[in-house]
């Protein structure tokens, strides 16, 4: 079975630019999650959707970041507009429930912001 | 509020040994499961191990195994027979709650394996 699909595996931007990072889960998981990952703040949750629905988006940073998953299968994260700061490596992980099942990440997207 | 530490920023140990990646948390909760995780140079995630809290047993997956002591609040990664491959940075994560889907990471521990 595939794992967690990520695209784009890199992305170079300019500061005010938009920046979309799509996620397809693995098929049958109910749970979706992003996460960031810097030196200074380690490994974050942004958000994370059950069954297509945001649950908890307690971690995005601010306005300029936004999540959606129109089906089970699909997952974007947006960042308009990109400031350098957000450069970082964003993970998506995927589960089937919560309780005892592991999460399964993704390779990763690493975003540079210049 | 839930929290994971892992004291040592970088090991090493000669391959063929053991080692073992300190953990410790904190957390009111009654019910929460515990986590490692590897992340190679590549820069993966790979899922090694998963200890809930009222597992009796020691989790244990190939040579990994997870040493529990609840009254410590500890979940340490016990690495036998150390490969050149296990040389990545490894990260103790909790699960906040029960029935969520947030996991809070350690800031990790980076193991060197001599050959």
């Amino acid at each position: 079975d595939a794992g967690v699909i990520q695209s784009p595996r890199h992305e170079v931007t300019e500061m005010g630019q938009e920046v979309t990072l799509r996620c397809k889960p693995i098929s049958g998981h109910d749970y979706l999650f992003w996460y960031r990952q810097t030196m200074m703040r380690g490994l974050e949750l942004l958000i994370y959707f059950n069954n297509n629905v945001p649950i908890d988006d307690s971690g995005m940073p601010e306005d300029r970041f936004s999540a959606k998953m129109p089906n089970a299968s699909f997952s974007t994260l947006k960042i308009q507009p990109s400031e350098p700061r957000d450069s970082a490596v964003y993970f998506c992980a995927s589960s089937f429930e919560t309780t005892r099942e592991t999460q399964y990440f993704g390779p990763g997207t690493r975003l540079l912001v210049l | 509020a839930q929290k994971i530490t892992q004291t040592q920023p970088g090991m090493f140990v000669q391959e063929k040994e053991a080692v073992t990646l300190d953990c410790t948390y904190d957390t009111s909760d009654q019910s929460y499961g515990l986590f490692w995780y590897k992340q190679p140079s590549s820069g993966e995630m790979i899922f090694l191990i998963y200890q809930g809290s009222y597992d009796e047993q020691n989790a244990t997956e190939g040579r990994y195994s997870l040493n529990f002591q609840k009254a410590r609040k500890s979940a340490n990664l016990v690495i036998s027979a150390s490969q050149l491959g296990d040389s990545a940075m490894y990260f103790c994560a909790m699960r906040e709650g029960y029935n969520t889907g947030k996991l809070i990471f350690g800031q990790g521990t980076t193991l060197q394996v001599k050959p």
